[in-house]
């Protein structure tokens, strides 16, 4: 199988504070890792792209210094919001790519919630 | 314009009926053609993935691509209401790079 988890799942902060999402690949090493946004009843939108060891690439128009990005081992990736604020609610969706392969598996997704 | 236009939908159709989804993109670089199904609330799942031009079957659903005319269908056969979802095409240029994603397509089978 190809099983990637995300946590938490849903997660409601305070304006100001900074939010943490892990995404893992269960039962596969991920080289490549992606990271999307999506607001309601709206497609995906790319936010960027981290491969294991180095660093992000950011889509045009993405903060990196907000959309903190750390793709420390084959298994792990983590998206940091920082300083959150209301227009950051959304749902944000991780997927993994097996190296050498084609397809990306994805996660379940974190509903994050601002207030 | 988009790259990847899809219908948002709804589309509404009996039980037992087939369910016939399109995109269409405008570049011609994309090589690669995925469809994804997207439950509320649920990260997206692969159902079918095809390269260059060419049909492709996996028990109900079948996706075809014609690149001549930046064309790309998915038909579900027997749709069941557990079909109802939002169904996203996806592409790519290369394998391995990123996905650009059409808008989706809501369905909703009716039983």
């Amino acid at each position: 199988g190809a099983v990637v988890s995300q946590h938490p799942s849903r997660v409601i902060c305070k304006s100001g504070t900074s939010v943490k999402i892990e995404c893992r690949s269960l039962d596969f090493q991920a080289t490549t890792m992606f990271w999307y946004r999506q607001f309601p009843k709206q497609s995906l939108m790319l936010m960027a792209t981290s491969n294991e060891g180095s660093k992000a690439t950011y889509e045009q128009g993405v903060e990196k210094d907000k959309f903190l990005i750390n793709h420390a081992s084959l298994t792990l990736s983590t998206l940091t919001v920082t300083s959150a604020h209301p227009e950051d609610s959304s749902f944000y969706i991780c997927s993994a790519q097996r190296g050498g392969e084609d397809t990306q598996y994805f996660g379940p997704g974190t509903r994050l919630t601002v207030l | 314009q988009k790259e990847v236009e899809q219908d948002p939908g709804p589309l509404s159709v009996p039980e037992g009926a087939i369910v016939s989804l399109n995109c269409t993109y405008s570049n011609s670089a994309f090589q690669y053609f995925m469809w994804y199904r997207q439950y509320s609330r649920k990260g997206p799942e692969l159902l079918m993935y095809t390269y260059s031009s060419g049909n492709k079957e996996d028990g109900r659903f079948t996706a075809q691509v014609d690149k001549s005319s930046k064309y790309i269908s998915l038909f579900i056969r027997d749709s069941q209401p557990s079909d109802s979802a939002t169904y996203l095409c996806a592409m790519s240029r290369a394998a391995g790079n990123k996905l650009t994603f059409g808008g989706g397509t809501r369905v909703l089978v009716k039983p």
